[in-house]
């Protein structure tokens, strides 16, 4: 069974820094590209960030700030979070792409997502 | 950037009714269209990729289609267990795109 856990939220200052983590089990990790997708508290789903095994793209919201990384030998995903502002309150959601190598950009299964919340 | 417009944003139907929901695309993006569902306080779960190919495990209660860049996602005979918060999402070209949701309440 695929699995993704996600880790690292929490309460942060604004201007200050958090790293997300998420651990997949249950598939070739480096195989498949990797997504964060964020759920502001009662909003609707917003793509953040994607990493494949060549390409890196950000959501215009967090291009600067935001830093996606992968370690495919722990089978981890990881979001260097900087600069943090309030909007930027929500659930991060570890996803992976449905399809391997070069990727559907569609997304199964999700992670059950970690919660960052940015306040002072 | 591809806009997605959703609608409606609610529906109030009965068990057993036929749902509708319908995804615009603010430019061409062929089939490259999912479906999801959200329970609340659950993460998302696909439904339908490539506008109509239902993902494995998912009820047959569940079709999409698509007419130019109108996508549409059907449910038939609604079941309880129905009753979420259904997205679109254009997996055609970066930044990755979502519509604003429909939530299929119980009339």
């Amino acid at each position: 069974e695929v699995q993704l856990v996600e880790s690292g939220g929490g309460l942060v200052q604004p201007g200050r820094s958090l790293r997300l983590s998420c651990v997949g089990s249950g598939f070739n990790f480096g195989d498949y590209a990797m997504y964060w997708v964020r759920q502001g508290p009662g909003k609707g789903l917003e793509w953040v960030a994607s990493i494949s095994s060549n390409t890196i793209e950000y959501a215009d919201s967090v291009k600067g700030r935001f830093i996606i990384s992968r370690d495919n030998a722990k089978n981890s995903l990881y979001l260097q979070m900087n600069s943090l502002r309030a909007e930027d309150t929500a659930f991060y959601y570890c996803v992976k792409d449905k399809d391997y190598g070069l990727g559907s950009y569609m997304f199964d299964p999700w992670g059950h997502g970690t919660l960052v919340t940015v306040s002072s | 950037d591809i806009q997605m417009t959703q609608s409606p944003s609610s529906v109030s139907a009965s068990v057993g009714d036929r749902v509708t929901i319908n995804c615009r695309a603010s430019q061409g993006i062929s089939t490259w269209l999912a479906w999801y569902q959200q329970k609340p306080g659950r993460a998302p779960k696909l439904l339908i990729y490539a506008a109509s190919g239902l993902q494995s495990g998912v009820s047959s209660r569940f079709s999409g289609s698509r007419s130019g860049t109108d996508f549409t996602l059907t449910i038939n005979n609604l079941q309880p267990e129905d009753f979420a918060t259904y997205y679109c999402q254009q997996a055609h070209s970066f930044p990755l795109t979502f519509g604003g949701g429909t939530k299929v309440e119980i009339k």
